[in-house]
């Protein structure tokens, strides 16, 4: 069964704090690897789309990277506006188009 | 990417009555998405929905209880029917694009 793993469930840090967010899964075959940030009372908003190991992609402070099992969102010298909920999905080869979500990491900015 | 609007942003019904929930977007797609996501969790996706051709629904989602309409290409309702307190959820509307898909700001439903 496909499954998306997310760690730690919540992260507190300091501004300017570095950190990486983990993202684990197990899928019968990968099409595609995103990463979304969801704010209280939003919808997710799209950040990112990995689909190979070894593939790399930075937006801002941020950068997703992937290997055969896992994701990871680093996050460098972050700043309170930070602060959200990340949210780590896989899509299948065999799924056409649905995608499974984790339960997200709730990260924490402290100025 | 896409601008997906939806109404109402937020409802309070009474068990046992239903709520359709609207979702545009401004420009076509072939498919769009309903997923729910209960107060401190993650997103669940109820079913799929292309115009054209009948929602296919997720383990655990009914269509007599979530019927789906798809009218046209940028349009779509969901409809939460004979509610209950566990209906309490916000529920969102996504859109395919490529591979990646694109969510709406979703509709705050509270059942008492």
């Amino acid at each position: 069964e496909d499954q998306v793993t997310q760690s730690p469930e919540a992260l507190r840090l300091q501004e300017g704090e570095s950190s990486s967010l983990n993202c684990s899964y197990t899928v019968s075959g990968l099409r595609g690897l995103f990463w979304y940030r969801q704010d209280p009372g939003k919808g997710p908003e799209f950040l990112f789309t990995l689909y190979s190991a070894g593939e790399e992609k930075e937006k801002e402070r941020l950068k997703a990277t992937l290997t055969k099992k896992e994701s990871f969102l680093h996050i460098t010298a972050p700043k309170p506006e930070d602060s959200a909920t990340y949210l780590c999905a896989v899509q299948a080869n065999s799924s056409a188009s649905k995608i499974i979500f984790g339960s997200g990491t709730r990260l924490s900015i402290r100025p | 990417s896409a601008v997906i609007s939806q109404k109402p942003s937020r409802d309070i019904c009474q068990r046992g009555t239903s709520l359709t929930i609207q979702c545009q977007v401004d420009s076509q797609v072939t498919m769009m998405f309903w997923y729910r996501q209960q107060p401190g969790q993650s997103l669940t996706l109820i079913a799929t929905a292309n115009q054209g051709s009948e929602a296919t629904y997720e383990s655990g989602f009914v269509i007599d209880k979530f019927p789906i309409s798809r009218p046209n290409l940028t349009f779509s309702t969901l409809t939460v029917s004979n509610m209950s307190p566990e209906d309490s959820s916000i529920y969102l509307c996504s859109v395919g694009r490529g591979h990646e898909q694109y969510f709406g700001p979703g509709t705050r439903l509270t059942v008492t």
